[in-house]
């Protein structure tokens, strides 16, 4: 069974901040994994997907890689905005288009 | 993108009664997911919902506590049955579709906050 970690579980900088958020995820048999945002109260947006053949994808300020032999992702932030808190969760996309979740990383930008 | 609506965006219930969310989605899919959110946490798959076949529910959840309706490919209802306060979470539809022949990606739909009291 797929566990997915999100680490760190929380997270305030200041703004300017490059900052990095990291998932790991124990069955690397995934088709993609994908980080979403959450704003308090609502859904989720999806950031960006990375496809199990693929080491990384980009999307303005927003770089997310993937290692699959060491079963880990990365979301990098740049240049970080207030705009940017929300928490942030990634999932992985196992056979039979199942979705494992991690806990999500908290994030809060400071104006 | 699949657009997906949800009704209600929010409801708060009395205990013992039973709360219907509607999803909507703007395009036909096979696949349609029912996620639960409980406060502070992740979300935790409820069960799939395939048209023109029962749901299948996931360790946790049972069919008399959330019935599942998919009549057609665009639209798919969650009852939350006999509600108790811990009930109270956000219910987030979500579909699998691949964009322009690309990899499968899952959309969420903006989520109903259920508070039962």
């Amino acid at each position: 069974k797929q566990e997915v970690t999100q680490i760190p579980a929380a997270l305030s900088v200041p703004e300017g901040e490059n900052l990095v958020l990291n998932c790991s995820f124990t069955d690397s048999a995934i088709y993609n994994l994908q980080w979403f945002r959450q704003d308090p109260g609502k859904g989720l947006t999806s950031l960006l997907l990375i496809q199990s053949s693929q080491r990384e994808q980009t999307s303005g300020r927003l770089n997310a890689s993937l290692d699959k032999s060491s079963g880990r992702s990365t979301l990098y932030i740049a240049a970080s905005q207030p705009g940017d808190s929300a928490t942030y969760l990634c999932a992985a996309f196992n056979a039979g288009n199942m979705l494992t979740f991690g806990g999500g990383t908290r994030l809060m930008v400071k104006p | 993108s699949a657009v997906i609506s949800q009704k209600p965006s929010r409801d708060i219930c009395q205990r013992g009664t039973s709360l219907t969310i509607q999803c909507q989605v703007d395009s036909q899919v096979t696949m349609m997911f029912w996620y639960r959110q409980q406060p502070g946490q992740s979300l935790t798959l409820i069960a799939t919902a395939n048209q023109g076949s029962e749901a299948t529910y996931e360790s946790g959840f049972v069919i008399d506590k959330f019935p599942i309706s998919r009549p057609n490919l665009t639209f798919s209802t969650l009852t939350v049955s006999n509600m108790s306060p811990e009930d109270s979470s956000i219910y987030l539809c979500s579909v699998v579709k691949s964009l322009a022949g690309g990899p499968n990606e899952q959309f969420f739909g903006p989520g109903t906050r259920l508070t039962v009291l």
